[in-house]
């Protein structure tokens, strides 16, 4: 069956390091996006492409990037990890900008100390 | 503000109860809207699109008000297995750059 994954689920890193968060579809969807999810916030868009070469920063960019290589990929790298990066981060694909439904990946727990 | 409010709850009901959920958002140009659900520690799940005539999915109603801007969402006849939190959504600039409402927590208590 086609899916959406993460990896890592979980991740503890220290400030300062580079962190990069896989994001994996089988769907061969075109569009992807970036969230994090924090207590008392919706989540919110970090960044989002709508197919291979293409990337678009959303409401909370700073600090994070990505690339788009291919398809099935969008990785989020977080360039120097600050206690503020501390969230989960949840990937989303959907078929085609007139396609809205996101379908959503397990997500990834990151605490950075 | 925030461009999605929703009260976070928790509501607390009893099984069989019916129960309903508002959503707010501020871009009076929004055009499509969303319910999504979240299991704890899970990702979210599309319950329902939302439709200007209103729409009804089993036990599920959603409702459009575009004069005052809220959405709604009513659960009627309450199962254990509808705990879970609601996130209202709202695409305000008609593409795929969605805005998220922090969620309803509902708990459907025997």
């Amino acid at each position: 069956d086609a899916e959406i994954t993460q990896s890592p689920r979980h991740k503890i890193t220290e400030t300062g390091r580079q962190v990069t968060l896989a994001c994996h579809q089988t769907w061969n969807h075109n569009n992807m996006f970036w969230y994090r999810q924090d207590l008392g916030h919706g989540l919110r868009l970090i960044h989002y492409s709508y197919g291979v070469q293409d990337t678009n920063k959303g409401e909370v960019s700073d600090g994070y990037s990505v690339s788009r290589s291919n398809t099935e990929d969008l990785p989020l790298t977080l360039e120097s990890a600050a206690s503020s990066q501390t969230s989960v981060y949840f990937c989303a694909s959907s078929e085609s900008r007139g396609q809205e439904t996101q379908y959503f990946g397990p997500g990834t727990r990151l605490l950075v100390l | 503000r925030k461009e999605v409010e929703q009260d976070p709850g928790p509501f607390n009901v009893p099984e069989g109860a019916t129960v309903a959920f508002n959503c707010t958002y501020s871009n009076s140009a929004s055009q499509s809207f969303f319910w999504y659900r979240q299991d704890c520690r899970k990702e979210p799940k599309l319950l329902m699109s939302v439709y200007s005539s209103g729409n009804e999915d089993g036990r599920f109603t959603a409702q459009l008000n575009r004069a005052s801007q809220y959405i709604s969402l009513l659960i009627r006849d309450s199962k254990l297995s509808d705990s879970a939190t609601y996130l209202c959504v709202v695409n305000p600039y008609n593409n795929n750059d969605m805005r998220f409402g922090a969620g309803t927590r509902l708990t459907v208590k025997p």
